[in-house]
């Protein structure tokens, strides 16, 4: 069984439309929770960042983290075609005393927002 | 403020041979991290540099040996390539010890292995 599990979609959704995105995972020790945004030919872009357990918005992203249930969500409010992408979530615990160690991620979900 | 940069973008090989790849970090990072990325997956961790030693490893093979020198920027070397190693190969750097600042990726240097 592997670490994080994300449903690889594909999802198609119309432009306008709420995403939902999640990820599971079985570690406890994961503290840190993020998502990355992957173009085609391109390198994964941070999205959001959590720590721990709670919510956090930014602009028409939201991110939700329930630690007692391992489970991980990233919600995108009117979707536009340019959110067409691979979404990939990521986790972390502490590592060394630091903040970031070894990142592990999701398989990664393919978005398709049409006009 | 320039961001993580690796090169070459793409490089083909074939089996045997061996192949070096180079990062160079976000500009105020010391922390380097290479994650291999097969097609259709997430990112898998390799390995990261720290202080120009390896400070954690993921469940790769020695063929995989890596290197970051005083100006933080790193190379992660593959000896004796296999098919299996046709994937892109991403860097991210970081700040220890920084709250809040999560790693950041290059575009990655894609290998193809004939």
């Amino acid at each position: 069984q592997k670490e994080v599990e994300q449903d690889p979609g594909p999802l198609s959704v119309p432009e306008g439309a709420i995403v939902s995105l999640n990820c599971t995972y079985s570690n406890s020790a994961f503290q840190y929770f993020m998502w990355y945004r992957q173009y085609s030919r391109k390198g994964p872009e941070l999205l959001m960042y959590t720590y721990s357990s709670g919510n956090k918005e930014d602009g028409r992203f939201t991110a939700q983290v329930d630690k007692s249930s391992k489970y991980i969500s990233l919600f995108i409010r009117d979707s536009q075609p340019s959110d067409s992408a691979t979404y990939l979530c990521a986790m972390s615990g502490k590592s060394g005393g630091t903040s970031y160690g070894k990142l592990t991620f999701g398989q990664g979900t393919i978005l398709t927002v049409h006009p | 403020d320039a961001g993580v940069t690796q090169s070459p973008t793409h490089l083909i090989k074939t089996r045997g041979q061996q192949v070096t790849l180079r990062c160079s970090p976000k500009s105020g990072h010391d922390t380097v991290s290479w994650y291999q990325q097969a097609l259709g997956q997430g990112p898998q961790f390799i390995f990261q540099y720290y202080e120009e030693e390896e400070r954690q490893r993921g469940n790769f093979p020695d063929r995989f040996s890596g290197h970051q020198f005083p100006n933080y920027s790193s190379e992660l070397n593959v000896n004796a390539l296999l098919l299996g190693d046709s994937a892109l190969y991403l860097c991210a750097s970081s700040l220890v010890g920084a709250v809040n600042q999560p790693q950041h990726f290059g575009d990655g240097t894609r290998l193809s292995i004939l």
